[in-house]
């Protein structure tokens, strides 16, 4: 168990709606990543916040945000869904947003997203 | 950015020792090598990180070359459990402070009996 959790664990809706997964992470960890997992995309980083502020974004659609709150927990927010975007996706925290070269990253179980 | 280059899948079995190795050409001067395992469904689970020369831990070590543009993960006496995608990454650093990890194919081991 990382510490890290997310909510909802499976969830299927259909094209054209809007959902939003939500990661509460590690006790202390300011910064909360998202990635999206696909069979044929891989692991791909979407967006990082740290203690409230966006602090780095990947390959994330526009039809996607994310935001972190006061208290530390993020919601990524999907819209206008296409099945394209049936993935898992996770959520990692970890101590720090510093570009130091330090990338141990706490994983969340993942949320997997299934678009009929 | 920094890209890492690694085989696609490797064999062994229970009891036998695995070298995994993972080449990063460009990787920068303040960037640290983290290799990550990730069971089918289940998020990428942190192993060891290392800059230079050896790290170990109770699960692996990193052998790491003078040059740094190389990198091995051992596992010794690996099991039946540690059939998984391991992934070596090297960060990529973002103007702002942000943290981004790229993780490539990865290396699917298979341990059999």
């Amino acid at each position: 168990d990382s510490g890290v959790t997310q909510t909802p664990k499976h969830l299927i809706t259909a094209t054209g709606q809007r959902v939003t997964l939500r990661c509460s992470p590690r006790s202390g960890d300011l910064s909360v990543y998202w990635y999206q997992q696909s069979l044929d995309q891989g692991l791909q980083f979407l967006i990082q916040y740290y203690n409230g502020e966006e602090r780095a974004k990947g390959n994330i659609l526009e039809r996607f945000s994310a935001q972190q709150f006061p208290d530390l927990h993020s919601e990524l927010n999907l819209s206008s869904l296409e099945l394209g975007d049936s993935a898992l996706y996770f959520c990692a925290s970890s101590p720090t947003g510093r570009a130091s070269g330090y990338y141990e990253q706490y994983f969340g179980p993942g949320t997997r997203l299934t678009v009929t | 950015l920094a890209k890492t280059t690694q085989p696609i899948s490797m064999d062994s079995y229970e009891g036998q020792e695995v070298n995994i190795t993972c080449s990063h050409n460009n990787i920068a001067t303040n960037d640290y090598i983290t290799w990550y395992q990730q069971f089918p469904s289940q998020g990428p689970r942190f192993i060891i990180q290392g800059y230079k020369t050896k790290v170990t831990n109770e699960v692996a070590s990193l052998f790491i070359p003078a040059d740094r543009k190389s990198s091995t993960l051992s596992l010794p006496r690996v099991s039946l459990s540690d059939t998984a995608v391991y992934y070596c990454l090297v960060g990529d650093r973002i103007t702002g402070g942000g943290n981004k990890l790229t993780f490539g194919t990865g290396t699917q081991l298979k341990v059999e009996l």
